[in-house]
């Protein structure tokens, strides 16, 4: 079964400029995460997806990030203008949804590691 | 104060020794608990889910303590493969949001 795709898996940008990161979860897995992870600290949820809805992007700063997933399958992350601060590894995953409130496992991405100059 | 508190380390031990990571966690409403492994410049991967009576999968323990709010992983006979960082994770709430630690990073050497 193939994993979760990402694209590109490395990115150089100068500060104020704009990119964007490509996920393709795995096949039939209705949620599908975007994390942030900076050099030395874990994974930090940014936005999660249910089907195409929105079902947690609280700690998405939405003056500068901007996710979708128009038709419930892959989705796009984008920085616009970037900072230097956001150099990290953004991390996709998903999962299969859950019933009942039970835990379901995610499944990661290799990552985009982007580089802000 | 952060949701999820771990040493960072490193922990650098010799091949075959016995190795403890601990975890403590905020939010007593914290319902799922887990450990991700997570090797250099890779994605994270789960370990093993934690649970209140404890669990074991081959030479990996752990251990859930509610009333301290506390998780800990128990490694024995540490191979050289076990180099790596160890994520505690917690998930609160429903819809399988995820709080990670920041990591115990693991070296095993000769």
């Amino acid at each position: 079964e193939a994993g979760v795709a990402q694209s590109p898996r490395y990115k150089i940008i100068e500060k104020r400029q704009s990119v964007a990161f490509w996920c393709n979860p795995i096949s039939g897995h209705a949620t599908l995460y975007w994390y942030q992870q900076i050099l030395g600290q874990g994974p930090k949820l940014l936005i999660q997806f249910q089907n195409n809805g929105v079902v947690d992007d609280s700690q998405l700063p939405k003056d500068r990030f901007s996710a979708e997933r128009l038709k419930g399958v892959d989705s796009t992350l984008k920085i616009q203008p970037a900072k230097l601060e956001d150099s990290a590894v953004y991390l996709c995953a998903s999962s299969s949804q859950g019933r009942g409130g039970a835990y379901n496992e995610q499944f990661f991405g290799p990552g985009t590691r982007l580089t802000v100059l | 104060r952060k949701e999820v508190e771990q040493d960072p380390g490193p922990f650098n031990v010799p091949e075959g020794a016995t190795v403890a990571f601990n975890c403590t966690y905020s939010n007593s409403a914290s319902q799922s608990f887990f450990w991700y492994r997570q090797d250099c410049r890779k994605e994270p991967k789960l370990l093993m889910s934690v649970y209140s009576s404890g669990n074991e999968d081959g030479r990996f323990t752990a251990q859930l303590n509610r009333a301290s709010q506390y998780i800990s992983l128990l490694i024995r006979d540490s191979k050289l493969s076990d180099s790596a960082t160890y994520l505690c994770v917690v998930s609160t709430g429903g819809g399988n949001k995820l709080t990670f630690g920041t990591g115990t990073q693991l070296k095993v050497e000769l």
